[in-house]
């Protein structure tokens, strides 16, 4: 089983949809988590890191779900600027030191 | 405001060349990392480093190199190129280890032919 697995998608939507996506993890010790954006042959940008209690950042909703290992990113009112690839990033102990993992991310195509 | 520089961003190497990917940041990060990115897979640890004069293996090292003489540089060697090691490599920093997110570098796109 992958330590972090997702969608692959693409999930194709309409301008204005919402759209969300799941990523789940196999370490129940994971301490941190994250969602990035990767625009096509671009390097990986964060878009915004993921709390215990949910947190939002305008249009973008993060959840933890600790007892079921996932994480969710809903994006509403999508623009045609959100097409992307959305990765999820977990930070797991590995022996004395920490390391992200990443998923493979999710392409997003928001179309007219 | 730089963050992390990568140089070069296109290198075309030969079999059984070598060549050195360099990494520099200006954020006085502590960690620095380097990953590479195959085409629609996710981004694998080939290199780390927690701080100046330390560097430990990611997941997948074999065929590479690395050195941390300051904070601020963190280059990547390899040594005996092979078309395996084609893909695009990204170098990040962070300020610490958790809780923190890791900043990238605009990558090199490397291909062995």
């Amino acid at each position: 089983r992958k330590e972090v697995e997702q969608d692959p998608g693409p999930f194709n939507v309409p301008e204005g949809a919402t759209v969300a996506f799941n990523c789940t993890y196999s370490n129940s010790a994971s301490q941190s988590f994250f969602w990035y954006r990767q625009d096509c042959r671009k390097e990986p940008k964060l878009l915004m890191s993921v709390y215990s209690s949910g947190n939002e950042d305008g249009r973008f909703t993060a959840q933890l779900n600790r007892a079921s290992q996932y994480i969710s990113l809903l994006i509403r009112d999508s623009k045609l600027s959100d097409s992307a690839t959305y990765l999820c990033v977990v930070n797991i102990a590995v022996d004395s030191s920490y390391k992200l993992i990443f998923g493979s991310g999710t392409r997003l195509l928001v179309r007219p | 405001n730089a963050g992390v520089t990568q140089t070069p961003k296109f290198r075309i190497l030969k079999i059984g060349q070598s060549m050195t990917l360099q990494c520099t940041q200006d954020m006085n990060h502590n960690y620095m990392y380097w990953y590479r990115q195959d085409p629609g897979m996710g981004l694998k640890l080939i290199y780390y480093s927690v701080g100046a004069g330390i560097t430990d293996k990611g997941e997948v090292p074999n065929g590479y190199n690395v050195s941390r003489s300051t904070t601020e540089d963190f280059p990547l060697r390899l040594e005996l190129a092979a078309p395996s090691q084609t893909s695009v490599y990204f170098c990040a920093s962070s300020y610490g280890q958790v809780n923190q997110p890791q900043h990238f570098g605009d990558g090199t796109r490397l291909s062995i032919l």
